[in-house]
């Protein structure tokens, strides 16, 4: 089975820090994926990668950024976390064109 | 502009009953149309798919019903369990690697 693993399940972080949540896959898929999830708002795409070092800007990318230096890892970075980056956030990888994405199981982010 | 309307937000079913979630689209290039399930604390994971050169696809309890001059697809759940008490999402995308478009989600509880 594909194995999407997130770094940390909670995370309590403060207003202005930078945050850095990790997403690694197992099964060489080209393209990964990060959203973040909120209650009634659904899946919002923030970021997304085809490639090694290429990135491409979903739905709700302001205020973060994200870093591919290798196929298998995909970081979400807050530059400077604020209380409304409160979320779920869900990484998720695919083996290319018309196929289901595989889930990590989640890292929720407090903001204090 | 939501491009995946799901309906509705929340049922509740009693077991056995059939819970049907809705979906509607409105980009005609969507050409592939999966169903996730997500328990609380795990990240979704991919229940069922169907592509558009068919109207129904089954898999156990669960069946998709497609209508493409309608775009609108639904999810089944036959002789529902407590235990199919999750959120389902249902998503769309077009063959061009694009990332997937989501729902916003129905939670769904079945009670004994």
């Amino acid at each position: 089975d594909v194995k999407v693993t997130q770094s940390s399940r909670y995370l309590v972080k403060r207003t202005g820090e930078k945050v850095f949540l990790e997403c690694v896959q197992d099964m060489d898929h080209e393209n990964m994926f990060w959203y973040r999830q909120d209650p009634g708002l659904g899946l919002r795409l923030i970021y997304f990668s085809y490639d090694v070092k290429m990135k491409e800007k979903g739905d709700i990318p302001e205020g973060y950024s994200v870093s591919r230096e290798k196929k298998e890892r995909f970081s979400l970075i807050l530059e400077s976390a604020s209380t409304n980056q409160t979320s779920m956030y869900l990484c998720a990888s695919r083996d290319g064109g018309l196929y289901g994405y595989t889930f990590g199981s989640g890292t929720r982010l407090t903001v204090v | 502009q939501q491009q995946v309307k799901q309906s509705p937000q929340s049922l509740i079913v009693q077991k056995g009953g059939i819970p049907i979630i809705n979906c509607a689209y409105e980009n005609t290039a969507f050409d592939y149309f999966p169903w996730y399930q997500q328990f609380p604390g795990k990240g979704p994971a991919l229940l069922i798919a169907i592509r558009p050169d068919v109207s129904e696809k089954k898999e156990g309890r669960f069946t998709i019903s497609f209508n493409k001059s309608a775009k609108q697809f639904s999810l089944h759940i036959m002789d529902s369990q407590p235990g199919d008490s999750a959120t389902y999402f249902c998503a769309a995308a077009d063959s061009g690697n694009t990332p997937l478009v989501f729902g916003k989600g129905t939670r769904l509880s079945v009670i004994a």
